[in-house]
């Protein structure tokens, strides 16, 4: 199992750009979500996801949209990035089914700068 | 979810025992304690979780107070490897939507 990856790990844009962070995950989770990390903070919840079809606004949403076609992936679009989303973020998931500790596996980062 | 306090940084001595400790005095009676840590920028990566009985596992200790509405968290035997921030969070069963605080920064030193 490859857990939850995240491309691209860095980015630079300009204001204004769009792009696509990618979240795959092979564990079958029903549950994926995306934070955010500004410098020193801790994580802020941006969308998530309770399965195929479904996805949900977190803390911090705007600038942001997300999808959820399969189970497996799900991406994260900015949609005319701004200097203020210059963050590293990080895609999880986790399952709720019995015997799951309930524990959210994380991806690695994708570090994203916003000039 | 009930908020939780952390100390905002703490030292602990190499192969000494690092105590954590975390306020959640508004606890429910279904929400769980879990604790994370994030080790320089890397994902956070879960430790280990508990209701109201202590807890333990290969990397940690977890010792929740009779009343709840507090815990630590326990690294037996801190090594160079365990500097990181710790996140101690609250949840009921089945809510994903965890939120993140500040934590606290463990440095250990040799």
């Amino acid at each position: 199992n490859a857990g939850v990856t995240q491309t691209p790990k860095f980015q630079v844009l300009k204001t204004g750009q769009s792009m696509t962070l990618q979240c795959a995950q092979d564990m079958n989770h029903e549950y994926m979500s995306w934070y955010r990390q500004d410098p020193g903070m801790g994580l802020r919840l941006i969308h998530y996801s309770v399965g195929a079809g479904i996805t949900d606004q977190g803390e911090v949403p705007n600038g942001y949209n997300v999808s959820r076609s399969t189970t497996e992936d799900f991406p994260l679009r900015l949609l005319s990035a701004a200097p203020s989303q210059t963050s590293v973020y990080f895609c999880a998931s986790s399952s709720p089914r019995g015997g799951s500790t309930g524990e959210l596996f994380f991806g690695e980062g994708s570090r994203l700068t916003v000039l | 979810d009930a908020k939780t306090t952390q100390p905002p940084s703490m030292d602990c001595a190499e192969g000494r025992a690092a105590n954590l400790p975390c306020n959640h005095s508004t606890i429910s009676g279904n929400e769980y304690v879990y604790w994370y840590r994030q080790i320089h920028s890397q994902g956070p990566q879960y430790i280990i979780h508990g209701l109201k009985n202590n807890e333990t596992n290969e990397m940690a200790s977890l010792i929740i107070t009779e009343d709840r509405k507090s815990s630590t968290l326990i690294l037996p035997h801190a090594t160079l490897r365990d500097t990181a921030v710790y996140y101690c969070i609250v949840r009921v069963d089945n809510d994903y939507k965890l939120s993140f605080g500040a934590g606290t920064t463990v440095t250990v030193r040799a």
